[in-house]
This record gives C-alpha cells, structure tokens and sequence, in this order.
C-alpha cells in the first residue's frame, strides 16, 4: 500500500512468485490511473494505465485492477523477476484539469 | 529519441546560491512539467507548462522560477537556495493532444548545504 514518510512499505518476494501492490486513490474525479516503475537512480517508467470506465487490464506479465467503489488501485505482477525489483507508485490523473497526483510509493525486493 | 534529458544529474549548492536546473525534449511535446521527490514521499508539482510562453504554478512553487521560450526546453531556477530545497529533480513531458502518460527524465539530485 501507499505511505507517506521516510520508510516506504517494502514488498519481498521469491523469484518466480507472483507479486501484488496495492495503491489507495482519493480523487473522484480522476479519468486514468497508471502505474509507474521507478529504479535506484532513474525517473519514473510507464508500466500500464487503465481508464476509469474499466475494471481490469492487462499487458505482458502485468495485470492493473481498479475498484472505484472503495477507490482502490492495485498491480499484479506474474512469475516476478529479480529486474522487476524497485519501487512502484501509482498515479490518478485528471487529463482534462492537467492534475497528476502521485502515491508514494511501495518497494519491491525479488529475492532470487 | 533522447527523451527527456536532464542536466546536471547531482549538484551541491551552499545556501543562498543559485542555480538553474537544465530539462529538454526531443518529442514535440507541448506540456512540461518540474516535480521534486522527497525521500519517501511522492513526486510534488512545482510548476508546468502548456506550452511555448505559458507557465502555472503546481503544488509546491515557493522559491522556483521557471521559463519556457521554446517548445523543447523547460528550466528551473532556484534563485536562493535554502536547506529545504534538497531533493530529487524531475522534468517531464507529454503530448498535449492524447490521454498519453508523463514521459520523465532521470532527475537531477540536489543538496543544499
């Protein structure tokens, strides 16, 4: 899940394992949700995106849910890599207003 | 493509000194956009822009100026540097005419001693 402060929540999982991470949004309004990947030293990298008239999407080896009753993102991720190892945050985005609101963050450490 | 690029990738600056932090674009992109990132925190707006001569402040805009004369290039001033300023750097951008994500550089991290 998202946190705010020095200590981001940190996710281990074995290699190969499937991995989920969890995102509270908090803005009715937005119209898309991404999720980004963020490595030690490097800008922030699209993943996925998925709009708000959808439930569920899907691309290679990663699967975004979002359930706008208790406005609750998450990101699936299969078979997980030791690359896939850095933190994640998701964003709720409102194109129209050019309002971006990022998460903080979730930390993701494979183990091999 | 480059991307966006982002210079210098660290710096140390003294307190009350000035910098300007470099961000440009190869895509064409009219929107830019300046965030810094806290440790542990999630990126905060400083400013934007819609385009060529057009700049709105963000969330966070106390103590940074930015310009945008050409379409590709987007700088951050800090005129006087203050302790609270150090932080990690980001520019992006996007397309203006689709629903397409930021597309970000790779920081610059500044410390202000």
């Amino acid at each position: 899940g998202e946190s705010v402060g020095l200590h981001l929540p940190t996710l281990s999982v074995q290699e190969g394992d499937n991995s989920i991470i969890n995102c509270a949004y908090s803005n009715s309004a937005s119209d898309y949700f991404i999720w980004y990947k963020q490595e030690s030293g490097k800008g922030p990298q699209f993943i996925i995106d998925i709009r708000s008239n959808m439930d569920k999407r899907q691309g290679q080896r990663v699967t975004v849910l979002l359930n706008k009753t208790v406005k609750h993102l998450s990101l699936q991720i299969a078979a997980t890599q030791p690359g896939d190892s850095a933190v994640y945050f998701c964003a709720e985005i409102e194109y129209n207003f050019n309002k971006f609101y990022f998460g903080s963050g979730t930390k993701l450490n494979v183990k091999p | 493509n480059a991307g966006v690029t982002q210079t210098p990738k660290f710096r140390i600056l003294k307190i009350g000194q000035s910098m300007t932090l470099q961000c440009t674009q190869d895509m064409n992109h009219n929107y830019m956009y300046w965030y810094r990132q806290d440790p542990g925190m999630g990126l905060k707006l400083i400013y934007y822009s819609v385009g060529a001569g057009i700049t709105d402040k963000g969330e966070v805009p106390n103590g940074y100026n930015v310009s945008r004369s050409t379409t590709e290039d987007f700088p951050l001033r800090l005129e006087l540097a203050a302790p609270s300023q150090t932080s990690v750097y980001f520019c992006a951008s996007r397309d203006r005419d689709s629903n397409q994500p930021q597309h970000f550089g790779d920081g610059t991290r500044l410390s202000i001693l």
